[in-house]
């Protein structure tokens, strides 16, 4: 078992619609929980970080921790085309500046 | 904006010939770290340093990589020889410093390079 499961889809949505994306973890010792976004051929950029468990709320974006699950999510509302790119979870613990990364889900949202 | 900076974007090479990628991090930023990307994989950490000192090195296959930040700026990650299972994407990242006791530290990416063995 890895220790960041993440569905890889891909994922395709109209303009407008709610993106739910999600990943689950193995390791407790994870305080530190990241959303990243990919668009092709460039690297990874952060969206947001939350540390230990709660919402956090950036425009759109909504990150959600739920550490008694060890399960993350990030919302995305009101989707926009340019929000097409591939999402990456990631996390680390405390001591260590390790981040490890989910597979990756690609998201496309058509006009 | 500063951005870290990656050369060459793209690299095609033959099996066991030697490749090299070079990275420039963000100034000021004493951490830098080499990931490796595979095509529908997230990164994995290969190489993590702190100024020019090895911090982490535990996923990188010391058999035919190596990588070096000899004056603590800029680095280099060479492979030599590849093999087929290589291809993939370098990414190299940086951040201003270490651990910081109960805060985060922002792991700054590159464009990457994109390597294919034949």
């Amino acid at each position: 078992q890895k220790e960041v499961e993440q569905d890889p889809g891909p994922l395709s949505v109209p303009e407008g619609a709610i993106v739910s994306l999600n990943c689950t973890y193995s390791n407790s010792a994870f305080q530190y929980f990241m959303w990243y976004r990919q668009y092709s051929r460039k690297g990874p950029e952060l969206l947001m970080y939350t540390y230990s468990s709660g919402n956090k709320e950036d425009g759109r974006f909504t990150a959600q921790v739920d550490k008694s699950s060890k399960y993350i999510s990030l919302f995305i509302r009101d989707s926009q085309p340019s929000d097409s790119a591939t999402y990456l979870c990631a996390m680390r613990t405390g001591g260590s500046e390790k981040l490890v990364f989910g597979k990756g889900m690609k998201l496309t949202v058509n006009p | 904006e500063a951005e870290v900076a990656q050369s060459p974007r793209y690299k095609i090479t033959e099996k066991s010939q030697a490749v090299a990628f070079w990275c420039d991090p963000i100034s000021g930023h004493a951490t830098l770290y080499w990931y490796r990307q595979i095509l529908g994989q997230g990164p994995e950490l290969l190489v993590q340093f702190q100024d020019e000192s090895v911090v982490d090195d535990s996923q990188l296959p010391k058999d035919r990589f190596s990588a070096e930040r000899l004056k603590g700026v800029d680095s280099t990650l060479k492979i030599q020889p590849a093999e087929l299972g290589d291809s993939a994407m370098y990414l190299c990242a940086s951040s201003l410093q270490g651990l910081i006791a109960g805060g985060y530290n922002e792991q700054f990416f590159g464009p990457g390079t994109r390597l294919t063995v034949l």
